[in-house]
């Protein structure tokens, strides 16, 4: 079974500063796909960023990135230059090529950003 | 298009009550997914359906839980005799057609279901 772990409950940031989120998941496949989306207090899910697993190259969008490391099965989204709107909880998540296209999600990490 | 709609936003019902929810999924979307996402955990896939075609349902959709999507538009998740462990949001998510921007979800905001 495919599983993802997010062992960070919760984290903060000072606004401004730079902050990395960890990820792990565990996949015999070898086609899939990452994702990082972020769910604002009483607001919807929305798609931060995504990694195809045969690319080499990092996904970076805009103060967004991830460090994608294959072999270690990790996946850690960093955020640069936080913003008091970059609070919320986010959500590691992965799916797999050929199939229904079902995302299987971390159990989160919060973030709280500090003025 | 404004996205994926969901109603009710939320949901009071008491134990042993029927109730159900309606999902409108981005237009041209053709995957629409259900999930449910309990306090402080992320989401568990439940359903996904193809068109009108419901091609996986997750062992957490118990007998009680059954789900619709006719004409392969909106979907219906419905769920009998409400018990207290039903307490959750549900999500609806939808995505394009086969290709690699399908594997992108866009979500709805949420039904929360409180059970009493």
């Amino acid at each position: 079974a495919q599983t993802v772990t997010q062992s960070q409950p919760e984290m903060s940031v000072q606004e401004a500063e730079t902050v990395t989120l960890s990820c792990t998941y565990d996949t015999s496949e070898s086609d899939y796909y990452l994702f990082w989306y972020k769910q604002p207090p009483s607001r919807q899910m929305i798609l931060v960023i995504r990694q195809e697993a045969y690319k080499q190259q990092n996904a970076t969008e805009n103060r967004f990135s991830v460090n994608f490391q294959k072999a270690a099965k990790s996946f850690s989204l960093k955020i640069s230059d936080s913003q008091l709107g970059d609070a919320a909880m986010y959500f590691c998540a992965c799916t797999f090529s050929g199939n229904t296209g079902k995302l299987i999600f971390g159990q989160g990490t919060t973030l709280q950003v500090k003025p | 298009d404004t996205g994926v709609s969901q109603d009710p936003r939320h949901k009071i019902t008491k134990r042993g009550q029927n109730v159900t929810f309606r999902c409108d999924p981005i237009s041209e979307h053709n995957r629409l997914y259900w999930y449910r996402q309990t306090l402080g955990q992320g989401p568990e896939f439940l359903t996904y359906f193809q068109n009108e075609a419901q091609l996986e349902k997750s062992r957490l959709l118990s007998d009680r839980f059954s789900a619709e999507r006719p004409k392969g538009s909106f979907s219906t998740l419905e769920i009998q005799r409400t018990e207290q462990g039903d307490s959750a949001m549900y999500l609806c998510a939808s995505s394009l057609p086969q290709g690699v921007s399908s594997y992108e979800q866009y979500f709805g905001p949420g039904t929360r279901l409180t059970v009493t």
